[in-house]
This record gives C-alpha cells, structure tokens and sequence, in this order.
C-alpha cells in the first residue's frame, strides 16, 4: 500500500524557516518523480515544487522561486522541501504527491494527508 | 502561465443527477488535463487523467472529456459521496496549474 506521510509543519513567524519531509513507502520511491502542492485555508490548490527522480531537475512555482528547495534522498525514501523568507501568504497545508512515472511533469495518482504551516507575523 | 477556468464555481444538485463542469485553458494543452476530488479535511483524489481516462477504481459514473482548451467532467448520475469540491490540472507546461475549484453540494 502506498503511503506518503509529511511532518514538519509548525507556527513560525514571518522570515522563519522550516524544512518539510515526507516519508514514502510501498512503491519504489527513486523511480517516480515527486511535488508539493499546498492549500491555503479555505482556498483551492497550488502546485508548489516538482522533482524529477535523481534530483536533478527540478521546478517551481514563481511565487516560491528563490525561496524554497525541493529535494529528495533516495536511500531515505525522503522527499524534502526547504522552506525559507517564509511569508504570511505561505500559510496553507502542505501535500506530497507522487507522480506516476520518472517524468517529471505528470498528474499525481497518490497523495500524503498534509502539514500545517502557519506563518504568522 | 496557463489559467484554467472552471464553471460554475458552485452547483447544487441531487442524488441521482447529471453534473457537467467545464474547465477552460487560457492556451492548449492537448489532453494534459487531469481532474481530482477533495472532500473537507482530505488530500485530493484523482478521478481522470489525460482528460479521458478513468483512474483505476473510480466509478465509471465519472466521466472526462475534451482537448485544446475546453473540457468536462461529467458525473452521470450523483451519489451521495460525491459531493466535494472538484478541481482541474493542467500538465501540458511549467508552472503546473490547477483550476480555482468547483464546489458541488446537495440541494
């Protein structure tokens, strides 16, 4: 059974910093690429933060760009997103989502049940 | 950026109606569309796939169509558990993009 579960959301202030982590297993996690999508209270979805299987390519959102890192550890299982100037409008539940093949850019077939952040000022 | 518009935002509707919402591409995208389900407090759900095709284990009462820049899904006739809030995705570009949601609720 595949599960993906994410931690690491907390209450920060504005300009904080935060690392999201998303353990996958019952799949062969280095063989699909995976994203971020988040959720802000009450609002619709954003796509966030794909990354391709090694790592290499990744892609964001222009309003993260700069600003957040996504990364994966293949041997961990792990899909991480480095969070960073943290603003106000950031505030939202965070999803992992796999993608359902190496392809980076594809629609997403499994999805964790979300982290909270909340930035506040 | 792609912006998918989806219509209505909002429907009401009954057990055992048809609903068709409509999600509109400000370019094409061919078939890179993809369709979910979220219920409150749930992670999405994905109902089709390159516009057309029924993710494994969705009912066949759900139904997609369309290329280009218009498409729909369809709920043939409406249960219970399908009243949420349903969403379009478009994969044909960087930034992926989602529609702003349509919200389906019992009349």
């Amino acid at each position: 059974e595949v599960q993906l579960l994410e931690s690491g959301g907390d209450l920060l202030q504005t300009g904080g910093s935060l690392r999201l982590s998303c353990a996958a297993s019952g799949f062969t996690f280095s063989s699909y690429a995976m994203s971020w999508v988040r959720q802000a209270p009450g609002k619709g979805l954003e796509w966030v933060s794909t990354v391709g299987v090694r790592g290499g390519d990744t892609y964001y959102a222009d309003s993260v760009k700069g600003r957040f890192t996504i990364s994966r550890d293949n041997s961990k299982d792990t899909l991480y997103l480095q969070m960073s100037s943290l603003r106000a409008e950031d505030t939202a539940v965070y999803y992992c989502a796999k993608g359902v093949r190496a392809t980076a850019r594809d629609y997403f077939d499994y999805w964790g049940q979300g982290t909270l952040v909340t930035v506040s000022s | 950026d792609i912006q998918l518009t989806q219509s209505p935002s909002f429907v009401s509707a009954s057990v055992g109606d048809r609903v068709t919402i409509t999600c509109r591409a400000s370019q094409g995208i061919s078939s890179y569309l993809a369709w979910y389900q979220q219920k409150p407090g749930k992670a999405p759900k994905v109902l089709i796939y390159a516009a057309s095709t029924l993710q494994s284990g969705v009912p066949s009462r759900f139904s997609g169509s369309g290329s280009g820049t218009e498409f729909t899904l369809t709920i043939s006739s409406l249960q219970p558990e399908d009243f949420a809030t349903y969403y379009c995705q478009q994969l044909n570009n960087y930034p992926l993009t989602f529609g702003q949601g349509t919200r389906l609720e019992i009349k």
